[in-house]
């Protein structure tokens, strides 16, 4: 099955860029979908399809993707930020949703 | 607006079954599928299926079935997740989740029910 592959953790300064990314066989030719979880709190989508972001979520979230590798980038990153980011992929083989292992994002 | 309310938590024994539920309202509940994601405690989110609320049908994660039951009842727009043979490493937060305007995406999430399974 698809494995998606992220980096346990990441931390930022406020006001700083964040970049987590998600690897993935050519996951370049897969849509990729962002999902931010507070703790306690149940996920929320705030990237899909690589780079669109639902109403309500910043500007400065966005993300882009190619090759190997999706980016979900945070810009002037505030303490709210902080909390566990998921990427997730449809895998068209076998039909399944698939989530990466997740990033903590601490902002410092 | 969309929303997914879930049923309260849950403690059980070892062996024993638990239903969790999960009713919308704000849209047409037989018009998009319900999934169901597990997250173990301090864990990720892995997706264990999903639930067809307009024909009752039901796709498992391999690493499920035999042990998973999704169903529904279309009257009271509710999707039900029944785990059998519960175990302690059964212990996590069950969430529900629907797409978002039919694209492969989850836009909506119900809050999530804990169940604990412990003796």
């Amino acid at each position: 099955s698809y494995v998606l592959t992220q980096q346990p953790s990441v931390s930022v300064a406020p006001g700083k860029t964040a970049r987590i990314t998600c690897g993935g066989n050519n996951i370049g030719s897969k849509s990729v979908h962002w999902y931010q979880q507070k703790p306690g709190q149940a996920p929320v989508l705030v990237i899909h399809y690589d780079s669109d972001r639902p109403s309500g979520v910043p500007e400065r979230f966005s993300g882009s993707n190619s090759g190997n590798t999706a980016t979900l980038t945070i810009s002037r990153v505030e303490a709210g930020d902080e909390a566990d980011y998921y990427c997730q992929v449809w895998d068209s083989s076998s039909d399944h949703r698939v989530f990466g292992g997740g990033t903590k994002l601490t902002v410092l | 607006q969309v929303h997914l309310m879930q049923s309260g938590s849950e403690v059980k024994k070892p062996g024993a079954s638990v239903k969790v539920s999960c009713k919308a309202s704000g849209y047409t509940f037989i018009d998009y599928y319900l999934h169901w994601v597990r997250q173990a405690p301090g864990q990720g989110l892995e997706w264990m299926g999903w639930i067809n609320p307009n024909s009752g049908d039901t796709y498992y994660v391999q690493k499920f079935q035999g042990r998973v039951t999704m169903t529904r009842d279309t009257s009271i727009s509710t999707a039900y997740l029944e785990l059998n043979g519960l175990r302690p490493d059964d212990t996590a937060a069950f969430y529900c989740a629907r797409d978002f305007d039919h694209l492969l995406v989850f836009g909506y999430w119900g809050q999530g029910t804990l169940v604990t399974v412990s003796s």
